[in-house]
């Protein structure tokens, strides 16, 4: 079947403007989670979505940083005002469930703030 | 201090060595372990999960010591393919997950 999707591939701003990026998890994922992997750094976690459980915000870096989830499908992740610190490639991962389910990663956005 | 450690290598090795990582974890409630791999540029995928009693895939095992807080992989006979970054992961706060920053291995003729 298909597996995570995610869109653009490759976006490339300027300071200051505000980008959206997409994530299309599997069908019938219940988690969905958003990552930051700057150039040769591990994996940041961003933020996790659960069902209909309020999402665990704890890593957005800042409030320029937010993400939306309709139900247990799509999810966006938005930066305001974008900032050169921002550029890296932003993953997203869903599984079955949270926890103890094997995540499985989309290929990420590669974003540059120029 | 973080809530995995790796040693970030790399780990340079010939082909047909036995290569061992480790990984620590700071978080003594935490429940679930994994060891995912990376290609460079390309998404992390789950080579193995790790479980109490220790487990074997091929020629790649996986250990726990919850006493000390590790994690562990073995790989036997490495290959040219196995070059990659190896990614710890523990389970964190609830269900989220922590991963380590990565042990890069490169295999060499």
């Amino acid at each position: 079947g298909a597996g995570v999707s995610q869109s653009p591939s490759n976006k490339v701003t300027e300071k200051g403007k505000d980008v959206e990026l997409r994530c299309d998890p599997i069908s019938g994922h219940t988690a969905l989670y958003w990552y930051r992997q700057r150039l040769g750094q591990g994996l940041e976690f961003l933020i996790y979505f659960q069902g209909n459980s309020a999402p665990d915000k704890s890593g957005l870096p800042s409030d320029r940083f937010s993400a939306e989830r309709t139900g247990e499908s799509v999810s966006t992740l938005t930066i305001q005002r974008t900032q050169q610190e921002d550029s890296a490639v932003y993953l997203c991962a869903s599984s079955l469930d949270g926890g103890s389910y094997e995540q499985y990663f989309g290929p990420g956005t590669r974003l540059t703030v120029t | 201090r973080k809530e995995v450690e790796q040693d970030p290598g790399p780990f340079n090795v010939p082909e047909g060595a036995t290569v061992a990582f480790n990984c620590t974890y700071s978080n003594s409630a935490s429940q679930s372990f994994f060891w995912y791999r990376q290609d460079c540029r390309k998404e992390p995928k789950l080579l193995m999960s790790v479980y109490s009693s220790g487990n074997e895939d091929g020629r790649f095992t996986a250990q726990l010591n919850r006493a000390s807080q590790y994690i562990s992989l073995l790989i036997r006979d490495s290959k040219l393919s196995d070059s990659a970054t190896y990614l710890c992961v523990g389970t964190g706060g609830g269900n989220k997950l922590t991963f380590g920053t990565g042990t890069q291995l490169k295999v060499e003729l």
